[in-house]
């Protein structure tokens, strides 16, 4: 089955400054790969997600980017924000009608003013 | 819109009881639905997921099982609580009609959080 590790566990940083985490898939047919933010005692929320057919996704200050061949993706943060604090988490699935996703671990992301 | 509901929020019971957490998806039908369960500072583990009425997939061999009695309706159950089954426990649903998105793109419930002792 797919095994996806996320890296760093915790992260912290100036606010201002950018984060980067980093997570590799082991199943080379996984084609969606999701990140959630968690904030504290609640739901993950979706922030950002990327499909195999494209390299690189932006939203405002957030971005990811995947590299197919090497089997990793990663979360990119610019412009931190206190409010950027929270638990975040990458997952990868395959589209096969019912997409179970598989989590990694998590990362801390710690912004400090 | 779609909307997702979890019940109780929080529950607090006894080592042996039983238990049942319910959730119900709005806006949509046909949905893939998931319950996850989430330790203290921990990652997301995927316990059931199902594809319709009465289709269950378990991931994990445990204690606990889930139903599918309607379209949008998925319960989380338990006959005997252990210890370890305390956590954030959170339903999730993806696809369904209509299509507003991906089939593999989850979407998370506010959780219900149980402390067994």
């Amino acid at each position: 089955g797919e095994n996806v590790e996320q890296h760093p566990s915790t992260l912290s940083v100036q606010e201002g400054d950018s984060a980067v985490i980093k997570c590799t898939y082991s199943d080379s047919a996984s084609n969606y790969f999701p990140w959630y933010k968690q904030e504290l005692g609640k739901r993950p929320q979706l922030i950002i997600d990327i499909r195999s057919n494209v390299g690189e996704k932006k939203d405002q200050r957030i971005a990811v980017t995947l590299n197919k061949t090497a089997k990793h993706f990663s979360l990119h943060i610019t412009e931190t924000q206190p409010e950027d604090s929270a638990v975040y988490f990458c997952a990868a699935s395959t589209n096969s009608g019912y997409s179970t996703l598989t989590f990694g671990k998590g990362t801390m992301l710690l912004v400090s003013p | 819109s779609q909307t997702i509901h979890q019940w109780p929020a929080t529950l607090v019971q006894p080592v042996g009881s039983p238990l049942s957490l319910e959730c119900t998806v709005e806006g949509t039908s046909n949905p893939n639905l998931y319950w996850y369960r989430q330790a203290a500072g921990r990652g997301l583990q995927l316990l059931f997921y199902s594809v319709g009425i009465g289709q269950i997939s378990s991931e994990v061999p445990q204690n606990l099982s889930a139903s599918r009695p309607q379209d949008r309706q998925f319960i989380l159950s338990s006959k005997k609580l252990l210890l370890s089954d305390s956590g954030f426990y959170l339903c999730a649903w993806s696809g369904g009609l209509p299509s507003t998105s991906g089939v593999e793109t989850q979407y998370f419930g506010p959780g219900t959080r149980l402390l067994v002792l």
